[in-house]
């Protein structure tokens, strides 16, 4: 079966420095891969996906993660955070491994950028 | 493009009761698919509706049900509410890979 892991329940960080959350999978077949982030009393917001092709994968508001197949890893990365990127983020994979299927979650990490 | 819209924003309920929450998806969007979200579990799959047929469940009891229409908007219920259903409700459509979230319903059972 399909799983996820964050392993962090929480990353703290200081604005302007690197950030870092880190996530792992286990999947039968090609891996479908997502992060999301949400803000408190909201939805879910869409980041980045891997797929296919390049390892490091460019989303949203700055945001890149790295595809590791070897270490079936997808951090989620961003090289200046900012006070605005505390909200809790979630890696998913697609049950299925394709397009179809439903989004396996981690637990979330709550990332906490101080001034 | 309109994002996915859920109704209502917020319900409380009394145990026993049932209630129905609602999605509309993006225009176009034939996928939508249901999650529950709970400090405890985290969040957990529902289920998927596409082209008015389910086409996945995950694993909750007969108390949660759903359905959607030929517009693709999609209704979930819950009957026989328990004290353990208050969560946020959370609807997905999707196209291609990517599924988009609503804000979702936060349901309170008291």
């Amino acid at each position: 079966a399909q799983s996820v892991a964050q392993p962090e329940d929480q990353v703290n960080v200081a604005e302007g420095n690197p950030l870092t959350v880190k996530c792992t999978y286990s999947v039968s077949g090609n891996p479908y891969l997502f992060w999301y982030v949400q803000y408190p009393n909201r939805g879910l917001q869409f980041l980045l996906k891997y797929i296919t092709g390049d390892n490091l994968v460019k989303g949203s508001y700055g945001f890149e993660a790295e595809f590791n197949k070897s270490q079936t890893s997808f951090h989620l990365k961003k090289p200046s955070a900012l006070v605005s990127d505390s909200a809790l983020y979630f890696c998913a994979v697609r049950e299925y491994g394709g397009s179809q299927g439903n989004l396996i979650f981690g637990k979330g990490t709550k990332l906490s950028v101080k001034p | 493009k309109a994002g996915v819209t859920q109704t209502p924003r917020y319900l409380i309920k009394t145990r026993g009761q049932q209630v129905t929450l609602s999605c509309s998806p993006i225009s176009g969007h034939r996928s939508v698919s249901w999650y529950q979200q709970t400090p405890g579990q985290g969040l957990q799959f529902l289920f998927e509706y596409f082209s008015e047929t389910q086409r996945n469940k995950g694993n909750f009891p007969g108390r949660f049900s759903g359905r959607q229409f030929s517009n693709s908007r999609s209704e979930m219920n819950v009957s026989t509410l328990e004290l353990g259903d208050s969560a946020l409700y959370l609807c997905a459509s999707k196209e291609a890979t990517e599924a988009f979230f609503g804000q979702g319903t936060r349901l309170t059972v008291v």
